[in-house]
């Protein structure tokens, strides 16, 4: 089955402890991009990549990094997580290199940052 | 920067009637897609608009892109339960980013 999956689901953690969340396609797509989601806000992209070694900053990236070492691989690390990264987190893939086209989102991580 | 303007941000509707919600750009857009988010899920690609003019009907759904690609709106004809959610649409920036408009986001009364 074509997917996107996130791991974790959700997660409480505390300011300042480094985590990661991790993303894989099975669809050898080539793009790849993380979006957080706030009430009033909506989605705002954090980071995206258009293929292996290649990751360029969306509208938000502050305090995030990412890395793509493989194509189907694209995690989201916090390296000092903080109270404002509080949010519902969306990975999504396309087959696009530029992202348009349709994206396949994964199911969503819900972050707490106490 | 870039961005793209959707209104309205909510939108109550009593099952049976119809529903619109527009996404509007400063700039001219080479495509526009449209996804919908139900309460607690992950939003799904519904549709892609790419020419001037374009008009797209999905049963109940009908999506039109403006003749200068400036704008495009999202129809539902008589609104069902199962229509609830968050209508977004978004678009491809310049530099391989994606650009999302706030949604609208659907209540149904039965």
């Amino acid at each position: 089955e074509a997917q996107v999956t996130q791991n974790p689901r959700y997660l409480i953690t505390v300011t300042g402890k480094k985590l990661t969340v991790t993303c894989s396609q099975n669809m050898n797509h080539e793009y790849m991009s993380w979006y957080r989601q706030d009430p009033g806000l909506g989605l705002r992209q954090i980071y995206y990549s258009m293929n292996v070694e290649v990751t360029d900053k969306g509208d938000v990236p502050e305090g995030y990094k990412v890395s793509r070492k493989e194509k189907r691989n694209f995690p989201l690390i916090l390296e000092s997580p903080s109270p404002n990264q509080t949010s519902l987190y969306f990975c999504a893939s396309s087959r696009i290199p530029r992202g348009t086209g349709e994206l396949f989102f994964g199911e969503g991580s819900r972050l707490t940052v106490l | 920067g870039q961005q793209v303007m959707q209104i309205p941000q909510y939108q109550h509707v009593q099952e049976g009637e119809d529903f619109t919600t527009y996404c509007n750009s400063s700039t001219t857009l080479s495509n526009i897609q449209w996804y919908k988010q139900r309460p607690g899920g992950h939003p799904v690609f519904l549709i892609q608009l790419v020419k001037s003019g374009e008009v797209k009907k999905q049963k109940r759904l009908t999506f039109q892109f403006g003749e200068a690609k400036k704008n495009s709106s999202l129809h539902i004809t008589a609104t069902q339960t199962t229509d609830v959610g968050t209508y977004f649409c978004t678009y491809g920036g310049s530099q391989g980013n994606l650009i999302f408009g706030k949604g609208t986001k659907l209540s149904v009364k039965p």
